[in-house]
């Protein structure tokens, strides 16, 4: 079974500063991938990064990294520079093995205080 | 790219009451997804589709809700006499081939169900 943990319900930082918003995973299986989902209050999912299991690197894309650590089943989100617009309830999924449906964690809630 | 789209955006309905929403995916997707969300949480599994077999469909899923997706294009999902607990945001989702870096999925921006 898949299993995908937010823990921080909501988080507060500062315009311009970084942040990292937690996921941890379990599954068994050796092969899987990890997204993550930003929902501003309009209520659309915007898909943000993508970390395989069987990557080398952790996955960046502009501002947004991934913070990898297979040994300690976490992918961590790390936002850099922070924007207001940033304000957005973010999402970790995972997808692994033979399983066609990403699973979602509870989100966390971002505020970026100006 | 027109996206994923959904109608209605928003149902309000008394409780009993059938509803029926519809998705459009991409049109070269043939993996369609419905999603569950309520307040505070992410997004729940449903059912999913390939083409127009339904493959999936989650043991959460009560025998009042359908869903269809005939020619394997637009999909519906009907909720027969609606509940309280019905209430939630309903997200549709679609994909061109298992979601990974390359292909993740691309949501809607859902249909707000309301029972009164």
């Amino acid at each position: 079974a898949q299993k995908i943990t937010q823990t921080q319900p909501g988080m507060f930082v500062q315009e311009k500063e970084a942040v990292t918003l937690d996921c941890t995973y379990d599954t068994s299986d050796p092969s899987y991938g990890l997204f993550w989902y930003k929902q501003p209050s309009s209520g659309e999912m915007i898909f943000l990064i993508y970390q395989g299991s069987y990557d080398q690197q952790n996955a960046t894309e502009g501002r947004y990294s991934l913070n990898f650590q297979k040994a300690r089943k976490s992918a961590n989100l790390v936002i850099s520079a922070s924007q207001l617009g940033d304000s957005a309830m973010y999402f970790c999924a995972m997808r692994a093995g033979g399983s066609y449906i990403p699973t979602f964690g509870r989100g966390t809630s971002l505020i970026v205080h100006p | 790219d027109t996206g994923v789209s959904q109608d209605p955006r928003h149902k309000i309905t008394k409780r009993g009451q059938n509803v029926t929403f519809r998705c459009d995916p991409i049109s070269e997707h043939n993996r369609l997804y419905w999603y569950r969300q309520t307040l505070g949480q992410g997004p729940e599994f449903l059912t999913y589709f390939q083409n127009e077999a339904q493959l999936e469909k989650s043991r959460l899923l009560s025998d009042r809700f359908s869903a269809e997706r005939p020619k394997g294009s637009f999909s519906t999902l009907e909720i027969q006499r609606t509940e309280q607990g019905d209430s939630a945001m309903y997200l549709c989702a679609s994909s061109l081939a298992s979601p990974d870096r390359n292909q993740p999925q691309h949501f809607g921006d859902g249909t707000r169900l309301s029972i009164l």
